[in-house]
C-alpha cells in the first residue's frame, strides 16, 4: 500500500520568510496530492491540492510542486504570517481513488 | 449550514463501555470516512464508505463497527472501550472515489477519552 513520508516534523521561521515542507510517496500510481492545514483544536482543512498531470499549482502565497519521477511533492508558503502557524499534512490518494494516506505532519511556527 | 457535523464533540467514558459517535454530511457526497488522530497527531484512516457500502476497512479492532443508514450518515460504534482508544476521531466526506473533484471535508472531530 501507499506510504507517505513528510519532512521536517517541525519548522520555525521568522515572519515574512518562506517555508517549505516536503513529502515523498511510494505508490507511483497515486494521482492526487492534497495539503491540509490543522490549527490547534480544529479540523484539517484543505489549502491546496495537485493532480498527477500537473507539475505546479499556485494560490496566492501558497504553491505546491510535484515531481512524479522522483515521487515527491512540496508545499511552499511565501511571506509567512503568524496565522500560518499550524500543523500541515500532505496526503496521497491511492490508485483506486478511495484511500487517502496522510503524512505524519509538520508543525510550522511563524515567529513575529 | 455545517457541511460535516459530528456528535458528541467530547466523550469521556470508562474502560469496557460501549459508545457511538454520529456523523452527518449535507453536501450530497457519496463517500464518507472515519479517521483516528492520536496524541502524536497522526491521521489514520479507519473506514471508508461509498454509497452506504464499505470500501475500506483498515486494520482496526473489530470492536469498531461503522454503520451507514444512508449515504448522508456514517456512525461509528465502539465496543468494550480500551485506554488506547483515546484519540480524536474525525469524520470526513468527499464527492466520490476517482472523481476529478475529490476534496475531503472534515467534521469538527470527537475527542474520546477513556479512563
Amino acid at each position: 500500500g501507499e506510504n507517505v513520508e513528510q519532512h521536517p516534523s517541525t519548522l520555525s521561521v521568522q515572519e515574512g520568510d518562506s517555508a517549505v515542507i516536503k513529502c515523498t510517496y511510494s505508490d507511483s500510481a497515486s494521482n492526487y496530492f492534497p495539503w491540509y492545514k490543522q490549527e490547534l483544536g480544529k479540523r484539517p482543512q484543505l489549502i491546496i491540492d495537485i493532480r498527477s498531470n500537473v507539475g505546479e499549482k499556485k494560490d496566492q502565497r501558497i504553491a505546491v510542486t510535484l515531481n512524479k519521477t522522483a515521487k515527491h511533492f512540496s508545499l511552499h508558503i511565501t511571506e509567512t504570517q503568524p496565522e500560518d502557524s499550524a500543523v500541515y499534512f500532505c496526503a496521497a490518494r491511492d490508485n483506486y481513488g478511495q484511500n487517502f494516506v496522510f503524512g505524519p505532519g509538520t508543525r510550522l511556527s511563524v515567529l513575529p | 449550514d455545517t457541511a460535516v457535523s459530528q456528535t458528541p464533540k467530547y466523550l469521556v467514558t470508562q474502560m469496557g463501555n460501549d459508545k457511538s459517535i454520529k456523523c452527518e454530511q449535507n453536501l450530497g457526497h457519496d463517500t464518507m470516512y472515519w479517521y483516528k488522530q492520536d496524541s502524536k497527531k497522526f491521521l489514520k484512516i479507519m473506514f471508508s464508505y461509498n454509497n452506504k457500502e464499505l470500501i475500506i476497512n483498515e486494520t482496526v479492532p473489530n470492536r469498531f463497527s461503522p454503520k451507514s443508514p444512508d449515504k448522508a450518515h456514517l456512525n461509528l460504534h465502539i465496543n468494550s472501550l480500551e485506554l488506547g482508544d483515546s484519540a480524536v476521531y474525525f469524520c470526513a466526506s468527499s464527492q466520490g472515489p476517482r472523481l476529478a473533484s475529490n476534496e475531503q471535508y472534515f467534521g469538527p472531530g470527537t475527542r474520546l477519552t477513556v479512563t
